[in-house]
């Protein structure tokens, strides 16, 4: 019972340099997230996935782009990593957009120097 | 514009008992959610209500005013293991989560 799987779970990048974050899901849902959190902030919406070949924009987009090439799959990309980007990124999943019961990966620590 | 808000830690006693509040302010409203997350971990479900009154589930409870834009999670016969962050989160009208910082909760023997 796999769930929700994300990779890396650590990665130090330097300013400048790209990155994904792949994250996978086995339970056929539609709805994927990614989010990230900060001391002292609630988990921020980055962009959002309602199904296989979508993605929208959440509630802090810049420097992120995602695809969803794959129902199970939804990856995060850094294009040109900044240190305001060091946070804990978390992806999540769920079958409709009306339910706030959302399952969570593990979570990837990104930190930019 | 849009908020929740919730203390930033609270302490108890092992055994004791201990309500953490949200009170929240968005666009519409279409439910309200606790998670639990323990440091280092992902958050994980803990309840939800969209009526007013309390839903009970072991240990725990959680109560919504909507009237109000209130909340509590209710705590009982608190374990250590109930150390952990508490995340309120309201799901708005256009069914996006907006999340609250969360509550540390510190358990003492």
């Amino acid at each position: 019972n796999a769930g929700v799987t994300q990779t890396p779970k650590f990665r130090v990048l330097k300013t400048g340099q790209s990155m994904t974050l792949l994250c996978a899901q086995d339970m056929n849902h539609e709805y994927m997230y990614w989010y990230r959190q900060d001391p002292g902030m609630g988990l921020r919406l980055i962009h959002y996935s309602v199904g296989e070949g979508t993605t929208a924009k959440g509630e802090v987009p810049d420097g992120y782009n995602v695809s969803r090439l794959k129902k199970q799959n939804f990856l995060l990309g850094l294009e040109s990593a900044a240190p305001s980007q060091t946070s804990v990124y978390f992806c999540a999943s769920t079958w409709t957009s009306d339910t706030g019961e959302l399952f969570f990966g593990e979570g990837s620590r990104l930190t930019v120097l | 514009g849009q908020n929740i808000d919730q203390p930033t830690e609270m302490t108890a006693t092992e055994g004791a008992i201990v309500q953490i509040n949200c009170t929240y302010q968005t666009s519409g409203f279409n439910g309200l959610f606790w998670y639990q997350q323990h440091a280092g971990e992902a958050p994980t479900f803990l309840s939800y209500n969209v009526l007013d009154g309390l839903e009970e589930k072991g240990r725990f409870s959680s109560f919504l005013s909507r009237s109000k834009g209130y909340s509590y999670l209710l705590l009982k016969e608190l374990q250590m293991k109930d150390s952990a962050s508490y995340l309120c989160a309201v799901m708005d009208s256009n069914y996006q989560l907006i999340w609250g910082a969360g509550t540390k909760l510190i358990i003492k023997p």
